[in-house]
């Protein structure tokens, strides 16, 4: 069982480059999340899906961009990266139908601006 | 905005010792939930609390919600070195599937 699958596990990018991470979920869940984690920090939730086509801002959106191209995979861009996007991007999906169930999270992508 | 503030930040306790974390806010949530986060690994779900005033125990942790809806806590009894880790609160915004975090407490429990 994959679960979540997020790709890469770490990248390096200069200021200004542009990327796209990559989450893909095998639990057949509706709802899916990207959130970032700083040091010692709590997870931020970035963008949220709540079904196929469907994508709302979160707490910190600003310099992102999300596709939920399909019900499995939703991808977060950075544009043009900045040294205040370095963190540790997490993806997380959820069943939705009831308000309790559990998130499953990737791995996590490790990301440096420079 | 909703959000979840935790306390304390960090701790750090001797094995055996009893602890207990919170998770506060300010509005009123449907349901809480408690994660526990490893180095280098994503959340894993401990509990799920929806009613107020329950309480659920989990082997040594035991979790409450407020009679309110508004916070949370954790229980933690003779800490093991095994319960090291980051406990984060989540719960969904107002009427939304959009859940968000808590500021996270850092437990070490020394050997």
């Amino acid at each position: 069982n994959a679960g979540v699958t997020q790709t890469p596990k770490f990248q390096v990018l200069k200021t200004g480059q542009s990327m796209t991470l990559q989450c893909a979920q095998d639990m057949n869940h509706n709802s899916m999340y990207w959130y970032r984690q700083d040091p010692g920090m709590g997870l931020r939730l970035i963008y949220y899906s709540a079904s196929e086509g469907t994508t709302d801002k979160g707490e910190v959106p600003n310099g992102y961009n999300v596709s939920r191209l399909n019900k499995r995979e939703f991808s977060l861009r950075l544009e043009s990266a900045a040294p205040s996007q370095t963190s540790v991007y997490f993806c997380a999906s959820r069943l939705r139908g009831a308000m309790n169930t559990e998130a499953f999270f990737g791995q996590g992508t490790r990301l440096t601006v420079v | 905005t909703q959000l979840l503030e935790q306390s304390p930040q960090f701790l750090s306790i001797q094995e055996g010792e009893n602890l207990t974390v919170y998770c506060n806010s300010s509005s009123v949530f449907s349901s809480l939930q408690w994660y526990r986060q490893e180095p280098g690994e994503g959340p894993v779900l401990l509990v799920t609390v929806v009613t107020g005033g329950e309480v659920k125990k989990l082997k040594r942790l035991t979790f409450q919600f407020g009679d309110a809806r508004k916070d949370s806590s954790l229980h933690i009894t003779a800490a093991q070195p095994g319960d090291t880790g980051l406990y984060l609160c989540a719960g969904p915004t107002s009427g939304t599937y959009k859940y968000i975090f808590g500021t996270g407490t850092r437990l070490k429990v020394l050997a």
